[in-house]
């Protein structure tokens, strides 16, 4: 089955402790995406990735970091998480030829509380 | 810049029509336009390529106007399925980020 996998699906961690969310997906797509959600404020992107090695930053990308370092595989680092990074965590993935023509995939989402 | 989305909620009985609209105050190359059901992923509906372009998704369309930097996703005859949390994104002009509008709950009641 297609599919974008995240995990954990719901983590509660404390200020400063270093967290990784992975995120993979099994298309074979080029493009892949972190997203945030928050209430009132939709989607923001955080990091997007065209392929390998190849990573630039989204709207709201302070506070992370991300590697590429596989076609299937996007983790989502965050080196000294904090209490504004609580949130609901999305990563998309989509096939090449840039977003204008092709829709995006979403994992599950990932619940991150920061205490 | 984020796009704005109006109305921020709407409730509709079964059966009746909605507009959900989505303006930005940049150049829109780009609509994209997802359904997000509660506790679920988003999950893609459509993509507006052109200014003008109108394209359906079952008894969902939409249109864009780039003129205007506007879109609308017009829903008809809605169905109980129809609930959710509709956004629109729009591309930048490199088509590698899509911001998303802050989203229009829409409740759908028997």
């Amino acid at each position: 089955e297609a599919q974008v996998t995240q995990n954990p699906r719901y983590l509660i961690t404390v200020t400063g402790k270093k967290l990784t969310v992975t995120c993979s997906q099994n298309m074979n797509h080029e493009y892949m995406s972190w997203y945030r959600q928050d209430p009132g404020l939709g989607l923001r992107q955080i990091y997007y990735s065209m392929n390998v090695e190849v990573t630039d930053k989204g709207d709201v990308p302070e506070g992370y970091k991300v590697s590429r370092k596989e076609k299937r595989n996007f983790p989502l680092i965050l080196e000294s998480p904090s209490p504004n990074q609580t949130s609901l965590y999305f990563c998309a993935s989509s096939s090449s030829g840039g977003l204008s023509y092709n829709e995006q995939f979403f994992g599950p989402g990932t619940r991150l509380t920061v205490l | 810049q984020q796009p704005v989305q109006s109305p921020q909620a709407v409730i509709l009985r079964e059966g009746e029509d909605a507009v959900i609209n989505c303006s930005s105050s940049k150049a829109l190359y780009s609509v994209h336009w997802y359904r997000q059901k509660h506790g679920e992923a988003p999950v893609f509906l459509m993509i507006l390529l052109k200014g003008g372009e109108q394209k359906g998704h079952e008894k969902i369309s939409a249109s864009f106007n780039e003129k205007k930097q506007q879109s609308s996703l017009y829903l008809t005859a809605s169905q109980l399925s129809y609930s959710g949390t509709y956004f629109c994104g729009s591309e930048n002009n490199a088509g590698n980020m899509l911001t998303f509008g802050g989203g229009t709950r829409l409740m759908v009641k028997p």
